[in-house]
């Protein structure tokens, strides 16, 4: 039911920017865009979501193209405790709270 | 306070035993869940309630029944347990009913379910 592509996995350096691309070409008009992360053995983590604008809060950026068939969560400096499974879902918002996950993107922050 | 607690952590049995596992939110949500992660990490909704009725209901077999005593709590129970049922179980809350936009879920720890 996941409605979107992710790479399976990805390395960043600690510090440095960490780059999540996700794609959702079938993305419908009323849904939102949702990241949330797992860090190992640890319940699912809310990140940040948007419709069309680039959102920003204290853990990332949301960076949604114009044609809101791709996205990017950006972890600006990333630590050793970023390392962690990150999955981007779409969601409408008139069909109950359905929070379909996929597979995610195994991101490991490397020191 | 954790926000949302599940409990136990951890929970081993044999094949056909009957088992609950419990859920409580203290974050005054009106719409809580239970999620099935398996062996390989596949994050899948199992059920929903808003308020205390069932919304969703995702081709979880019927050995599988959810409790929903009060808005705060709810519960998953399962009978005649197979060796597939083994899996991380998670509790989630949220706010806000069907048709509404809700922000996030907010998840419990997990319980890790093993059968033998």
């Amino acid at each position: 039911d996941a409605k979107t592509t992710q790479p399976t996995s990805m390395d960043c350096a600690e510090g440095r920017a960490a780059n999540l691309p996700c794609n959702h070409s079938t993305i419908s008009g009323n849904e939102y865009v949702y990241w949330y992360r797992q860090i190992h053995s640890q319940g699912p983590q809310y990140i940040i979501h948007g419709l069309k604008n680039n959102e920003t809060n204290e853990m990332a950026s949301l960076i949604i193209t114009e044609d809101r068939k791709s996205s990017t969560l950006i972890l600006p400096h990333a630590t050793l405790r970023d390392t962690a499974v990150y999955y981007c879902i779409v969601r409408a918002s008139n069909t109950g709270n359905q929070f379909y996950f996929g597979t995610g993107t195994s991101l490991t922050v490397i020191p | 306070d954790t926000a949302v607690s599940q409990t136990p952590k951890y929970l081993v049995t044999q094949m056909g035993n009957d088992k609950s596992i419990k859920c409580e939110q203290n974050l005054g949500h009106d719409t809580m869940y239970w999620y099935k992660q398996d062996s390989k990490k596949f994050l899948k909704i199992m059920f929903s309630y808003n308020n205390k009725e069932l919304i969703i209901n995702e081709t979880v077999p019927n050995r599988f029944s959810p409790k929903s005593p009060d808005k705060a709590h709810l519960n998953l129970h399962i009978n005649s347990l197979e060796l597939g049922d083994s899996a991380v179980y998670f509790c989630a809350s949220s706010q806000g009913g069907s048709g509404r936009v809700t922000g996030e879920l907010f998840f419990g720890e997990g319980s890790r379910l093993t059968v033998l």
